[in-house]
């Protein structure tokens, strides 16, 4: 059974800031990693998407890496704004076309 | 071009009604999926549909059940509500032989 970890749960950091959220997930046999931001209340925004071959994606700040052998992933942050303020998720596509989904990040930038 | 839609935005019923949520996937979308976020659980996949067939179902009793239109909306039916059904329901879409899933805002279902 897949399970994903994501840490830290909760993070709050001053703005301009770059900062580094991690996934974990125990089952190698991905076909892609999404992140995606979610705001109170709201539905899923997604970020990036990494396929299984890939190694990392990139859009303006965000940047996300994936190394499917150890079963890791991060996402980064440069020059973090207070509009970044959200929980973002992690989630890995198994068989079945399933989204597993860590628990999150809720990210609090400051000004 | 729209994204995917969901109605209504907010749903409250008593215990032991049937609620029924509603999906529009993105146009030229096949497939639709179904997941819970209930408070202190995490989203948790129910169902997916592909060309109006059931293709996958997640660890859901059967009073969760659903259906896809030949119009590739969809629908979600969740019958004897309980308490615990109490939860954010977001529908996701994706194009044909693309995993790539975009979701919509959710239904807030509570049962009181």
């Amino acid at each position: 059974k897949q399970e994903v970890t994501q840490i830290p749960a909760a993070l709050s950091v001053p703005e301009g800031e770059n900062l580094v959220l991690n996934c974990s997930f125990t089952d190698s046999a991905i076909y892609n990693l999404q992140w995606f931001r979610q705001d109170p209340g709201k539905g899923l925004t997604s970020l990036l998407l990494i396929q299984s071959s890939q190694r990392e994606q990139t859009s303006g700040r965000l940047n996300a890496s994936l190394d499917k052998s150890s079963g890791r992933s991060t996402l980064y942050i440069a020059a973090s704004q207070p509009g970044d303020s959200a929980t973002y998720l992690c989630a890995v596509t198994g068989g079945g076309n399933k989204l597993t989904f860590g628990t999150g990040t809720q990210l609090k930038v400051e000004l | 071009e729209a994204g995917v839609t969901q109605s209504p935005t907010h749903l409250i019923k008593t215990r032991g009604q049937q609620a029924t949520l509603r999906c529009s996937p993105i146009s030229g979308h096949t497939s639709v999926y179904w997941y819970q976020q209930a408070l202190g659980l995490g989203l948790q996949f129910l169902l997916w549909y592909d060309e109006g067939e059931e293709r996958n179902r997640g660890n859901f009793p059967p009073r969760f059940s659903g259906r896809q239109f030949p119009n590739y909306s969809s629908e979600l039916n969740v019958n004897a509500l309980e308490l615990e059904d109490s939860a954010l329901y977001l529908c996701a879409s994706s194009a044909p032989r693309r995993i790539e899933a975009f979701f919509g805002q959710g239904t807030r279902l509570t049962v009181v």
